[in-house]
């Protein structure tokens, strides 16, 4: 079985630039999820998507966007970057069937200069 | 709104002691709570989830619907418990996102 992997492992990016994040979900896992994890904060929900369409998304504004594909792999936009979005970047996976588990890929740390 | 509060950023304690982990959430349904870790240099990872009623690497946790709280507890701390550890909230058992505390970070001294 394959994990949860996420690339880059780390960026860095000037304000007002755009950043493209990717993560592959676990074998049999059709939902990702993707988290933004600021430092000293625990992780704070983004988006879902679940067979290719958005399924949820938290308080983050629209220039934080995102794909899916039909493999289940995942990508996370993000336009016209803040300095406020340096932080590690969390993808999960999941299956929707039954149990509610979600298994987290190692992270893609921005930082924002 | 849903919230998850960690009272604790930092916790120390001697090995062989007792460990306590407080967490407490609000929210007004049946929420599913879990509890996850992360061990320097690697990933968060599940430690153990309410409806399960397991234990795992000797942790409990019980939900008090009463007090909104799901402590995380150990009756011996080892040094390899050493950790982040953060509470998490789903709104239902569904496929849905999790909100998280802030974390506490457990240090087990030898």
């Amino acid at each position: 079985e394959t994990g949860v992997t996420q690339s880059p492992t780390h960026l860095i990016k000037t304000r007002g630039q755009q950043v493209t994040l990717r993560c592959s979900s676990q074998s049999g896992h059709n939902t990702v999820s993707w988290y933004q994890q600021a430092l000293g904060q625990g992780p704070q929900f983004i988006f879902q998507y679940y067979r290719e369409e958005e399924n949820g998304r938290g308080n983050f504004p629209p220039r934080f966007s995102g794909l899916q594909f039909p493999n289940y792999s995942s990508e996370l936009n993000v336009n016209a970057l803040e300095l406020d979005d340096s932080a590690l970047y969390l993808c999960a996976s999941s299956s929707n069937r039954g149990r509610n588990e979600q298994y987290f890929g190692p992270g893609t740390r921005l930082t924002v200069t | 709104a849903q919230r998850v509060t960690q009272p604790e950023k930092l916790l120390s304690v001697f090995k062989g002691a007792p460990v306590e982990l407080k967490c407490n959430y609000s929210y007004s349904g049946s929420p599913e709570l879990f509890w996850y870790v992360q061990y320097s240099r690697q990933r968060l990872q599940l430690l153990l989830r309410h409806i399960s009623r397991e234990s795992i690497k000797g942790f409990t946790a019980d939900l008090n619907k009463g007090e909104t709280s799901f402590h995380l507890k150990k009756p011996f701390a080892q040094e390899e418990d050493s950790a982040m550890y953060y509470c998490a909230l789903s709104p239902n058992s569904g496929n849905t996102p999790l909100v998280f505390g802030k974390g506490t970070r457990l240090s087990v001294i030898a």
